[in-house]
């Protein structure tokens, strides 16, 4: 079946740093990739829409200047993590969607840590 | 917001019993699916049951959706250790047309006691 990776897996970083994370698709070609954030034993929440060619949208409440995200290719999407606060840390998700079979796929995630 | 809830929010039993979760949801859907998530790792679909379905099965699991009620429910059978994980469904996005975004649940934490 579809791959969608994620990277990195996990991350630890000081506040006030950026963080980076990557989402690929790598076997399908993905206009549209989704960002969801989960914290701790809670249910995943969808935070932006990510379009290839386009400005991403983003659910109410996710600040845009903070969240950064960039689909500059049909196989990756990016979500940068701007001045990283401790309540940022979560576990971040990312999902594709392949077209071709009307499917959406899932990453394995990143635990992002704000000290 | 959260289009969809579940019930149990945690439900432990023993290995070999059934597992039964519940999920209901707000809005007109399509079709529903379920997925598996252990702790801390990503998710794993498990099952999609359509609007003009009414009941599916994979392996042991079965799934039923009751669209006049908004709710389905998942029943793993002669569960197992390894089967312990949160269950979460999801819906397509209800906020307007071609997001194809899914909402969640709340989830269900199943622990099976070996």
């Amino acid at each position: 079946g579809a791959v969608v990776s994620q990277h990195p897996s996990r991350v630890i970083c000081k506040s006030g740093t950026s963080v980076k994370i990557e989402c690929r698709s790598l076997d399908f070609q993905a206009t549209t990739m989704f960002w969801y954030r989960q914290f701790p034993k809670q249910s995943l929440m969808l935070m932006a829409t990510s379009n290839e060619g386009s400005k991403a949208t983003y659910e109410q409440g996710v600040e845009k200047d903070k969240f950064l995200i960039n689909h500059a290719s049909l196989t990756l999407s990016t979500l940068t993590v701007t001045s990283a606060h401790p309540e940022d840390s979560s576990f971040y998700i990312c999902s594709a969607r392949d077209v071709g079979v009307n499917e959406q796929f899932f990453g394995p995630g990143t635990r992002l840590t704000v000290l | 917001s959260q289009q969809g809830e579940e019930d149990p929010q945690a439900l432990s039993i023993q290995e070999g019993e059934n597992a039964t979760m519940n999920c209901s949801y707000k809005t007109s859907i399509n079709n529903l699916q379920w997925y598996r998530q252990n702790s801390g790792r990503g998710l794993v679909h498990l099952i999609l049951i359509r609007s003009n379905e009414r009941e599916k099965h994979s392996g042991r699991l079965r799934v039923t959706l009751d669209t006049s009620k908004k709710s389905s429910s998942l029943l793993i059978t002669a569960s197992r250790a390894a089967d312990t994980a949160s269950y979460f469904c999801a819906t397509p996005s209800p906020r307007g047309t071609g997001r194809r975004a899914l909402t969640f649940g709340s989830g269900t934490r199943l622990q099976v006691q070996p």
